[in-house]
């Protein structure tokens, strides 16, 4: 089917350990986006991408690294976590259109301890 | 840089009734865009409505409509004849055109609770 997915879609890792968390959409959107979802605060942007190899940093990149070798794919991945990354990860995807909506994936519970 | 404000963590309506869901947001964007959407219980994230900084009327949407106020910057949305299917989390968004090179960022929500 056609949309945005996420994998893994839950994840409970240790302190220190890398994990990456997939994100591909089959609709050849030009921009994709990571956020981190947490209680009081919303959702906040980690990271972002207007196409492929061009990637810029959001409002709380720290800790997070990301790539985007092919338009379709976009993977976040923290290089070592951390219990304050523990948290509900979201990524969308939106087409380069001055009204585009912003579609997004089911999201990917972490947990880190 | 962009910021998006929603001062009320929680709100109750009755059914039936019409709600104001407050957004203000800062930006030094000419241009920019405003969204909400809504997160029910079920975490998925649904796209609600649309209003470009420069669109002369409020965009509207079924029950829903912006109340877009550019000189006080401010994007509410307004509900109207609320269902018990709205309970659910309400998040303001931005979009920045020309600076902010298309970040969109958003702001805490507003959790809604319908009473019947």
């Amino acid at each position: 089917d056609a949309g945005i997915t996420q994998s893994p879609r839950y994840k409970i890792t240790e302190t220190g350990r890398q994990v990456t968390l997939m994100c591909h959409q089959t609709w050849s959107h030009s921009y994709m986006f990571w956020y981190r979802q947490d209680l009081g605060h919303g959702l906040r942007l980690i990271y972002y991408s207007a196409a492929a190899d061009i990637t810029d940093k959001g409002e709380v990149p720290d800790g997070y690294v990301v790539s985007r070798s092919k338009t379709e794919n976009f993977p976040l991945t923290l290089e070592s976590a951390t219990r304050s990354q523990t948290s509900v990860y979201f990524c969308a995807s939106r087409q380069r259109v001055n009204t585009g909506e912003l579609f997004f994936g089911e999201g990917s519970r972490l947990t880190v301890l | 840089a962009q910021k998006i404000t929603q001062t009320q963590p929680g709100m109750f309506v009755q059914e039936k009734e019409a709600v104001t869901l407050d957004c203000t947001y800062d930006t030094s964007d000419q241009s920019y865009g405003l969204f909400w959407y809504k997160q029910p219980s079920s975490g998925e994230m649904i796209f609600l409505i649309y209003q470009g900084s420069y669109d002369e009327q409020n965009a509207t949407e079924g029950r829903y409509s912006l109340n877009f106020q550019k000189a006080r910057k401010s994007a509410n949305l307004v509900i109207s004849a609320s269902q018990l299917g709205d309970s659910a989390m309400y998040f303001c968004a931005m979009r920045g055109i020309k600076t902010s090179y298309d970040k969109v960022i958003f702001g805490p929500g507003t959790s809604l609770s319908v009473i019947p």
